[in-house]
């Protein structure tokens, strides 16, 4: 079995700020993904990349950046944290592709002030 | 039933009856993820069912596929207090591209 360990558990940031989140794991898995779950709504794609170096846009890109330096381990830029900004921040990663099952991080709390 | 933006479904039975969700996604889609999560934790998939599949069960759970409808089910028998969570399902939908799309889900909560 394997684990996905998010980076850090609770993230308060000012508004304005740019805001680093990071995500780590040890399937040996290709495909990482990076979700955002606002209270009352589903999950939201920011970023996924298919292999190390490669980025591709979700539906919910703007304002973040992201960066996959290895196969390992995937990170989420949030550029510029807006005001009462509050969501969690889900990091999946998969075998291969949109078939595959995806393993699930417990999550990033992001609250701006 | 459950899709995109909207909202979370709010759904609220006894133990030991049945409960069904439903799941409408908007094109064709190969595989329909079913997915739990349970409080501060990461969605778990319980459940994947194909397009050449039409039902498929684990334990106390059973998935349908209807592809002509677009749409998809999970069931929970007997339900248990342990199956109060969120329960989303996911398409691929956007057929060609690494990515599912996720339903709105629908917080299920189970009364002793």
């Amino acid at each position: 079995g394997g684990i996905i360990t998010q980076t850090p558990k609770f993230l308060i940031g000012q508004e304005g700020q740019k805001l680093t989140l990071k995500c780590q794991q040890n399937f040996n898995h290709d495909t990482m993904y990076w979700y955002r779950q606002d209270s009352g709504k589903g999950l939201r794609l920011i970023y996924y990349s298919i292999t190390e170096n490669d980025l591709q846009k979700g539906d919910l890109s703007e304002g973040y950046d992201a960066s996959r330096e290895k196969k390992s381990s995937f990170s989420l830029t949030v550029t510029s944290a807006q005001k009462n900004e509050m969501a969690v921040f889900l990091c999946a990663s998969s075998i291969l592709h949109n078939q595959d099952t995806q393993y699930f991080g417990p999550g990033t709390r992001l609250l701006v002030l | 039933s459950q899709w995109g933006e909207e909202n979370l479904q709010a759904l609220s039975i006894q133990e030991g009856e049945d409960v069904t969700m439903n799941c409408s996604y908007k094109t064709y889609t190969t595989v329909v993820h079913w997915y739990r999560q349970d409080s501060g934790r990461g969605p778990a998939l319980i459940i994947l069912i194909r397009s050449n599949e039409r039902e498929k069960r684990s334990g106390r759970l059973r998935a349908t596929l209807d592809t002509s409808s677009q749409s998809s089910s999970l069931s929970i028998t007997a339900a248990q207090c342990e199956d109060t969570a969120v329960y989303f399902c996911a398409t691929d939908a956007d057929y060609g591209n690494e990515k599912i799309t996720f339903g709105a889900g629908t917080k299920l909560t189970i009364k002793p």
